[in-house]
């Protein structure tokens, strides 16, 4: 079954901390990962998209990493900011004949920065 | 939120009542999509439309409706066939060949009087 886990469900940290997210998926063929930021109430925003060559990529303080062998992606934030509140979203796009993907998304990691 | 607005940002529903939810956008995409978005589950897929005037079921089409009359707009109606309405709905648009590449709407969160 073509699934995404996040884990955790939620997180707090304290600000100025960094804090790593986890995203486990079992899309298969696999075509490309994409990391969601999505304030409440608001949609979401990509991050960084990684296909399967590629095992990192920044965007400022976020670092994702992408492990095809074990189908692992991470989101690294560092030097969190009260701004980085948000919901993370990690998405695998599954790749079908014809060139047309389709989109499995997780639940997401809902992260609460704390003063 | 990218060149793609949705209105209103709430909207009540009553028993037995028809509403409609409007996305339109100004990124000249062809290709458009609605999600509904439910608390601890990722966003899952309505409907989607590659093409004015075609659009095709996604994974929980039952008790929604919709039309692609413009490229701009892809207006979703929630029907009084849908038991449990109340949910964060989200609106993308992408260029058809580039799926992977979506950008959503602010949000409408529909609620059930």
């Amino acid at each position: 079954k073509n699934q995404v886990e996040q884990s955790p469900q939620s997180l707090i940290i304290l600000e100025g901390k960094n804090c790593t997210l986890q995203c486990n998926y079992t899309v298969s063929p696999f075509s490309n990962l994409r990391w969601y930021k999505q304030d409440t109430g608001r949609g979401p925003v990509s991050l960084t998209i990684m296909t399967f060559s590629e095992n990192t990529k920044s965007n400022g303080r976020y670092t994702a990493t992408l492990d095809a062998d074990t189908k692992q992606s991470s989101l690294h934030i560092t030097a969190s900011q009260l701004s980085d509140s948000a919901s993370y979203i990690c998405v695998v796009s599954r790749s079908f004949s014809g060139g047309y993907n389709k989109l499995i998304f997780g639940a997401g990691t809902r992260l609460a920065v704390h003063p | 939120d990218g060149g793609i607005t949705q209105s209103p940002k709430y909207l009540f529903r009553k028993e037995g009542q028809n509403v409609t939810l409007s996305c339109e956008q100004n990124l000249n995409h062809d290709a458009m999509y609605w999600y509904r978005q439910d608390p601890g589950q990722g966003l899952r897929l309505i409907y989607y439309s590659q093409i004015v005037n075609d659009f095709q079921k996604g994974d929980i089409a039952e008790g929604y409706s919709v039309s692609r009359e413009k490229k701009e707009s892809f207006p979703l109606t929630v029907t009084s066939a849908q038991k449990n309405p109340t949910a964060f709905y989200l609106c993308a648009s992408s260029f058809p060949d580039r799926v992977e590449t979506q950008y959503f709407g602010p949000g409408t969160r529909l609620l059930v009087l």
